[in-house]
């Protein structure tokens, strides 16, 4: 099993760009995260998806943040347009309920805007 | 708000220790605890979790205590390498909710 994956695993941008993170959670897993890590706040869920349906999105910051699963095994998280605050490493996790099971984290994307 | 802390950001021991990493919760509802793992550049790798029904659970060098009347988690690893040198979170939930994580405890372990 490769895990969770990630890309890209770095991202610079300038601010006002576009972005866009990507995930493939591990097969069979039904539930997917992203989740963002920044020294200050730590790791802050921004949404969670169950069987591909938002089911939580009350931590996307504002709307210039996006995530889609058009399917199980593909998830992506946009940014539009990107500002230096958003500059932090955003993971994706899945796992195989949406509660009561460890989440399995992909390496994660670090994003810098500048 | 609800939110899950620890007591200590950082801890040092030498190695062949014990070490013990405190949790502090606030949420009485939760009903799933986790301890997590995370080395530089990585993301958070699962250790061990422990659910509500219980308040102990060993596994290979660590050991989970739960104290729901305080709302007190602790992971203790036993006999520390220093390849348990990294940022270790706790994480709690209740059912129809997502994992919510504290800011993390960095252990350092020299040799």
């Amino acid at each position: 099993d490769a895990g969770v994956i990630q890309s890209p695993r770095h991202e610079v941008t300038e601010m006002g760009q576009e972005v866009t993170l990507r995930c493939k959670p591990i097969s069979g897993h039904n539930s997917l995260f992203w989740y963002r890590q920044t020294m200050m706040r730590g790791l802050e869920l921004l949404i969670y998806f169950n069987n591909n349906v938002p089911i939580d999105d009350s931590g996307m910051p504002e709307d210039r943040f996006s995530a889609k699963m058009p399917n199980a095994s593909f998830s992506t998280l946009k940014i539009q347009p990107s500002e230096p605050r958003d500059s932090a490493v955003y993971f994706c996790a899945s796992s195989p309920q949406a509660v009561t099971y460890g989440y399995t984290f992909g390496s994660g994307t670090r994003l810098t805007v500048v | 708000g609800e939110s899950v802390g620890l007591h200590l950001p950082t801890l040092s021991v030498q190695e062949g220790d014990n070490s013990i990493i405190n949790c502090a919760y606030s949420n009485s509802a939760s009903d799933y605890f986790i301890w997590y793992k995370q080395e530089s550049g990585k993301g958070p790798q699962f250790i061990i979790d422990i659910r509500s029904n219980m308040d102990k659970r060993q596994g290979q060098r660590v050991t989970v205590l739960l104290n729901k009347t305080v709302k007190h988690l602790s992971l203790q690893i036993a006999a520390t390498q220093p390849g348990d040198s990294a940022v270790y979170f706790c994480a709690e939930n209740q059912a129809g909710t997502a994992l919510i994580f504290g800011k993390g405890t960095t252990l350092s372990v020299s040799s």
